[in-house]
């Protein structure tokens, strides 16, 4: 199954300021996600990565907030933006590589704002 | 929409013995695949068994086994001859037959006593 690198895995970040996290995945992959989650809480959907268009964001979510690209079909990145103490979590990118698998997940990335 | 339903927030098991983790969720879908996930405290989220729901024939994954019941909307997992590496948070999820995106339960965490 595809491997999924995610950087940085853990930032201390000041609030108002932004953060970009990567995720390489080493080989092609269908679809990309971005998922927030809470230490010990499930995950929540930000959004779907789409390759080469814009991403097809979750209720709660929005563009200017969390833009997302995916140039090609092994790379995407997700970006937290004008960041506030909320904003603290856990990111993590999953990728499928097809409809009959599950999902590959980064190892996520450890996100304080402060 | 898809719901997961995870009623056990904690489990505990001896190790060598055999545990069982439940799952239910609702759907009106007929083509979908169930998943469950383990996010040790390393937190690499990671897949353990998945079943396609056309599948009478439970998965099986070594250790790992699950017993869908389509009717009731169950799908439970059960690990035989724990062993310490088991523990972790296991999550249950849902993914409609030909969308991407998936839906998570709640999570269960799983200790294991030596």
């Amino acid at each position: 199954s595809a491997v999924i690198s995610q950087k940085p895995s853990r930032d201390i970040c000041q609030r108002g300021t932004s953060l970009t996290i990567q995720c390489q995945v080493d080989s092609q992959v269908t679809m990309m996600f971005w998922y927030r989650q809470q230490p010990g809480q499930s995950l929540t959907l930000i959004a779907t990565a789409n390759q080469g268009s814009e991403a097809t964001y979750e209720s709660g979510f929005v563009i200017d907030k969390f833009p997302i690209s995916r140039p090609n079909l092994t790379f995407s990145t997700l970006t937290v933006s004008n960041m506030s103490p909320e904003d603290s979590s856990i990111y993590l990118c999953s990728a499928l590589e097809g409809s009959n698998y599950g999902y590959t997940f980064g190892s996520g990335t450890r996100l304080t704002v402060v | 929409a898809q719901t997961v339903t995870q009623s056990q927030p904690e489990m505990s098991v001896q190790e060598a013995e055999t545990v069982t983790l439940s799952c239910t969720y609702d759907t009106s879908e007929s083509d979908y695949y169930l998943f469950w996930y383990k996010q040790p405290p390393s937190r690499q989220m990671i897949l353990v068994i998945r079943q396609e729901a056309y599948k009478q024939q439970n998965a099986t994954e070594n250790r790992f086994s699950v017993n869908f019941q389509k009717a009731a909307k169950s799908f439970s997992l059960k690990i035989s001859d724990s062993q310490l590496g088991d523990a972790a948070m296991y999550f249950c999820a849902y993914r409609k037959g030909n969308a991407g995106k998936s839906t998570f339960g709640d999570g269960t965490t799983l200790t294991v006593k030596p």
